[in-house]
Parts: structure tokens; C-alpha cells; sequence
């Protein structure tokens, strides 16, 4: 258990759909990440919150949309997807975005587009 | 941009040492992290360097060589669970900013 959990585990979706992701932190952390992770590749950042605000949104797509609506909380709502965006989604948190500060992870929710 | 390079997969037997080597080529270094991360799991925080140097955490240690941009982890007395996955990521050039190697696959054999 790291502090950081997400909901669900496992998503399959057709391209139509919507569908939100959730993570939720309870390590008093003010910064919040999304992260994709692909088969045999590196995990990619996606968009980064500090303090509830976004300071990162790292060239990825509009049918990703995130959300943070307070320093525990962070959504990733997903809307007309590709079958190339099946993937790993990993959150992470950390106490701040600067100096020594680790990123802590969740479990991850394993998308499946179909 | 960053290119952070590391093996794809490692064997090694129980009881044994494994040394993973990372190396990277990046725009601003604020510091190398080490992950571990289990099938279906999340990562979780091994190691840190920032200076130059070797860390000692228990059976595991991490060496960071800024000048070469070369890093490793050291992984001794290898036990069965220590089989997953190390990631290698590089802090920088905002401190928020991780970029990460695809990841080594440690397999350790009985």
C-alpha cells in the first residue's frame, strides 16, 4: 500500500464511450500526476497538478481530459478513444513538485479500448 | 529531450548479485530515481541520487556518476521476490518532470 489508490482496476470500453478514471491520495500530498504506461515502453507523463493546479499537460491528446478538484483527488475523463490507447494509467502523488520530493503510485487501471 | 537507456531483461539465481546500468542523455538533471514494480502492480520508490556516489539501502544500492551519465543498481543476496521490473528515471528539467526508462525485467531462478 503506498497511500495512493484507483478506481476502477480494469476499464474496457468501446470508442464511443465515457468513462472517468479516479485516484485518490491520502499522504497529505499536494501534487498529482497522470502517467500512461504502454507494453515494453516508458512511462509516459501525461499532465501534472501542484496545488490543485495544472502545470503540465504534456502534448496528449483532447479525448483525455483531467480534473483536480482538490489536492486528494485527480480524474482522468476519457472520451472517444482509440484502440491504441489501451494501456496501463498509473497516478501518482508527492509532496510538493520541487527539491528531494518522490512520487509515490497507485495500482494503476488497466484500459482496454476496443 | 531525454533518452534514458537501460538492458531489457536480466537473469540471474537466488543468492546471487545483479547490477542494472542506466544510462541518459538528458536536457537538465535534478536527480535519478530507482523503481520496482511488480506484475500488475504499482511502482514503488527504491533509491535517490543526486550527488555523485553510492547509497546503501539494505541489500540494495544505487550509484549515480553525473559527469558520465551513468547510473546502476545493485541488487544482492537475490531472493525469488526480488523478480519484477526496475525502472530508471531522471528528474529534470522541472522538478516535476520524471522521464523513465522502458524498464529491466529481473527474472531470479531457484
Amino acid at each position: 500500500e503506498t497511500g495512493v489508490t484507483q478506481t476502477p482496476r480494469h476499464l474496457v470500453m468501446g470508442m464511443t464511450n465515457k468513462k472517468s478514471l479516479k485516484c485518490e491520495q491520502h499522504l497529505g500530498h499536494n501534487a498529482m500526476y497522470w502517467y500512461k504506461q504502454s507494453a515494453k515502453k516508458p512511462l509516459e507523463l501525461m499532465f501534472v497538478y501542484s496545488l490543485e493546479e495544472r502545470v503540465e499537460n504534456n502534448s496528449v491528446p483532447s479525448r483525455f481530459s483531467p480534473e483536480c478538484p482538490n489536492s486528494s483527488h485527480l480524474f482522468l475523463h476519457l472520451h472517444t478513444l482509440q484502440p491504441e490507447d489501451s494501456a496501463l494509467y498509473l497516478c501518482a502523488s508527492s509532496r510538493g513538485t520541487s527539491g528531494t520530493d518522490t512520487q509515490y503510485f497507485g495500482p494503476g487501471t488497466r484500459l482496454t479500448v476496443l | 529531450g531525454q533518452n534514458i537507456d537501460q538492458p531489457t531483461e536480466m537473469t540471474a539465481t537466488e543468492g546471487a548479485i545483479v547490477q542494472i546500468n542506466c544510462t541518459y542523455q538528458t536536457s537538465g538533471f535534478n536527480g535519478l530515481f530507482w523503481y520496482q514494480q511488480h506484475a500488475g502492480e504499482a511502482p514503488t520508490f527504491l533509491s535517490y541520487n543526486v550527488l555523485d556516489g553510492l547509497e546503501e539501502k539494505g541489500r540494495f544500492s544505487s550509484f549515480l556518476s553525473r559527469s558520465k551519465g551513468y547510473s546502476y543498481l545493485l541488487l544482492k543476496e537475490l531472493q525469488m521476490k526480488d523478480s519484477a521490473s526496475y525502472l530508471c528515471a531522471v528528474r529534470g528539467p522541472n522538478d516535476y518532470k520524471l522521464s523513465f526508462g522502458a524498464g529491466t525485467t529481473v527474472t531470479v531462478r531457484a
